[in-house]
């Protein structure tokens, strides 16, 4: 039972385009976040989102749009695809007080061509 | 501003050969302090989370220190499955956003 599901695992595009991912968490959990990870690893948040509200937006293209319809869900929209929006994406669950740090998911690897 | 700091970018050991990963922080509030392990083709995987200096924590071949500045990551005696990324991460002070803040990672080789 995958506790934090993205989908889909794979994605390659053109530029110019517009796709979304989608996150769904089954821990409970109240907080989400997407995360980016660049080709030398670094993970650098983009969004977070606590009971469907918006708490964290960083220095982010407003290209992207996260869409959160539910505390158990949240999705990432990125429009006019760029070659350097290439990279692996990580959803991510969190909940207050846990001793446990996040849970990832398995990560949307990105390619814009 | 919060910055992580990971040391060395990539570790190549022969199994059986312990040593130490090391990660640097420089936070305003430390909350906490995690480390994780991240497979290729997989989302990083809890370790450890450290609170306070002086802290230390075990789960089989790995032992995770906690000093006021840096942390450590003792690997005793590794095995080739122990190859992977070990990601380091500091978490927003308290009252702050509760994100994690990560270095750039450690890549583990360990030949048999």
């Amino acid at each position: 039972d995958t506790a934090v599901s993205q989908t889909p695992k794979y994605l390659v595009t053109q530029m110019g385009n517009d796709k979304s991912i989608k996150c769904e968490q089954n821990l409970g959990h109240d907080t989400m976040y997407w995360y980016k990870q660049d080709s030398k690893k670094f993970l650098k948040i983009m969004f977070s989102y606590n009971n469907k509200e918006l708490i964290i937006n960083e220095t982010v293209p407003n290209r992207f749009s996260p869409k959160s319809p539910d505390k158990a869900h949240l999705n990432l929209h990125i429009n006019s695809l760029e070659l350097g929006d290439s990279a692996v994406y990580f959803c991510a669950s969190s909940q207050e007080g846990s001793n446990y740090g996040y849970t990832f998911g398995s990560g949307t690897r990105l390619t814009v061509v | 501003e919060d910055q992580v700091t990971q040391s060395p970018e990539a570790l190549r050991l022969q199994e059986g050969e312990s040593s130490s990963l090391n990660c640097s922080y420089t936070v305003s509030g430390l909350r906490g302090l995690f480390w994780y392990r991240q497979d290729p083709g997989k989302g990083p995987e809890f370790l450890f989370t450290l609170y306070s200096a002086g802290e230390e924590k075990e789960k089989e071949r790995l032992k995770a220190t906690l000093t006021k500045k840096e942390s450590f990551l003792h690997i005793t005696a590794p095995k080739p499955e122990d190859s992977a990324t070990y990601l380091c991460a500091v978490q927003d002070p308290p009252g702050n956003t509760g994100k994690l803040i990560f270095g750039q990672g450690t890549t583990l080789q360990v030949k048999p």
